[in-house]
This record gives structure tokens, C-alpha cells and sequence, in this order.
């Protein structure tokens, strides 16, 4: 089945450093990758997603881009700010095959938890 | 207003007690899900609903029950709440139309004693 794997949290960074989250999954045929974003007390929300290989995700100065040669889809940001401070979770849409017809579901990383100090 | 709404926000019962959390959504998708969040297990989804007469089981559905009264309404039901089923619920909604992106709820944070 498809699965995805988030590098271990928590990670803490102090403003302005350099962020990488790393995500890769396992899945058949072609799926979607999403990273979507929890911040404290909130439900979770969609931070930027990319649809086929080599696309970029990229929303509020983060990035990601569709590796599908690694299976992978990192999310990395050039300078943090104390704001960013969540729970990042990468996931993936189940699909039926080489078409992309969806499933509509998505199957979701662990989490990482991200904290950000002044 | 928000556009997926869930009540209660927090709730506290009893082991052996039958509790309902409810979902709203105004974002008129046909597309339900109910998930669980549990620290270091990320989400994992309970039931799904592709259309009022459309439900289906998640990976962890025993234990729960749910109802789709309307397009807009999606209910989650604990039949005899367990200690085990403390946890962060979050309902979702989606597009039929082939955009995956799902819209999250705010989160019921439940405990059961």
C-alpha cells in the first residue's frame, strides 16, 4: 500500500536558518504530494502541493518539488521565521493508475514538528 | 465564518459512553472524512463519504460509526467510548472534480476517562 515517511522531529532552528523537511513515500501509479501545515490549536491547511513529477510546490516562500526518480518531495524554506513555528505533515492522494483517476483519499506522513526561536 | 465547522471543540467523557461529534461544511463538497490525529502516528482516517449514499471504511473504522444526514453534515459516533479513543478528531471535505486538496475542520480534542 502507499505510505509516506517524514524525516523524525522535532526540529528546532533559530530565525532567518535554512529549513529542510524531508518526505519521501510509496505509492502506485501517479500520485499527488501535498505538504499541509498545523499551527497550534488549528486544524490543518494546505501549504502547497504539486501534481507531477518535476513540478514545484511553492506557497509563503516554501518549496517543494516532485522527485519522482527518489520518491521524493522535500520542503525546505531559505530563512525561517518564529511564525513558522508547527507541525508539517507531507502526503499523498491515492490514484488508480497510470490514468490519475483518484481515489480521494490521502495518506498521510507523522508529522514534524517545527519550532522556530527568536 | 468558517468554512468546516466541528462541535463540540473539546469533550470529556466516561468509559462505556455513546458520544457524537458532528461536521459542517459550507464549502458544498460532496466529499467527507473523519481522521484521528495521535502524537507521532500523523492522521489516520476513520470513514469517508463520497456522496450522502456513499460511505465508506477507513483503516481504522472498528469502534466507530458514522452518518451522512446531507451533503453538508457528516457525523462521527462512538458507540461505547474507549480510553483508547483519546485523541484529536478533525473532519475534512474535498472537491469531486479531481482537485485532491481536502479542507480541514478545526479539530475535536476528546478524552475519555
Amino acid at each position: 500500500g502507499n505510505s509516506v515517511t517524514q524525516m523524525e522531529g522535532p526540529v528546532t532552528l533559530s530565525e532567518e536558518a535554512f529549513l529542510t523537511i524531508n518526505c519521501t513515500y510509496t505509492a502506485t501509479g501517479y500520485p499527488s504530494l501535498f505538504w499541509y501545515v498545523q499551527y497550534p490549536g488549528e486544524g490543518l491547511q494546505l501549504l502547497l502541493k504539486a501534481t507531477k513529477a518535476d513540478d514545484k510546490g511553492s506557497n509563503k516562500g516554501f518549496e517543494a518539488t516532485y522527485r519522482k526518480e527518489t520518491t521524493s518531495f522535500h520542503l525546505e524554506k531559505g530563512s525561517v521565521q518564529v511564525s513558522d513555528s508547527a507541525v508539517y505533515f507531507c502526503a499523498l492522494s491515492d490514484v488508480l493508475g497510470a490514468g490519475g483517476t483518484s481515489y480521494g483519499k490521502l495518506t498521510f506522513g507523522q508529522g514534524t514538528i517545527l519550532t522556530v526561536h527568536p | 465564518d468558517a468554512d468546516v465547522t466541528q462541535t463540540p471543540r473539546n469533550r470529556i467523557t466516561k468509559t462505556g459512553k455513546r458520544i457524537m461529534l458532528e461536521c459542517s461544511q459550507t464549502k458544498g463538497h460532496d466529499r467527507m472524512y473523519w481522521y484521528r490525529q495521535d502524537p507521532g502516528l500523523g492522521l489516520r482516517l476513520i470513514y469517508y463519504s463520497f456522496d450522502v449514499k456513499d460511505i465508506n471504511k477507513g483503516e481504522i473504522s472498528d469502534g466507530y460509526s458514522v452518518s451522512r444526514q446531507a451533503q453538508a453534515k457528516f457525523s462521527l459516533s462512538l458507540e461505547s467510548a474507549i480510553p483508547n479513543q483519546t485523541a484529536l478528531y478533525f473532519c475534512a471535505t474535498s472537491d469531486r472534480t479531481g482537485d485532491e486538496t481536502q479542507y480541514f475542520g478545526p479539530g475535536t480534542r476528546l478524552l475519555v476517562l
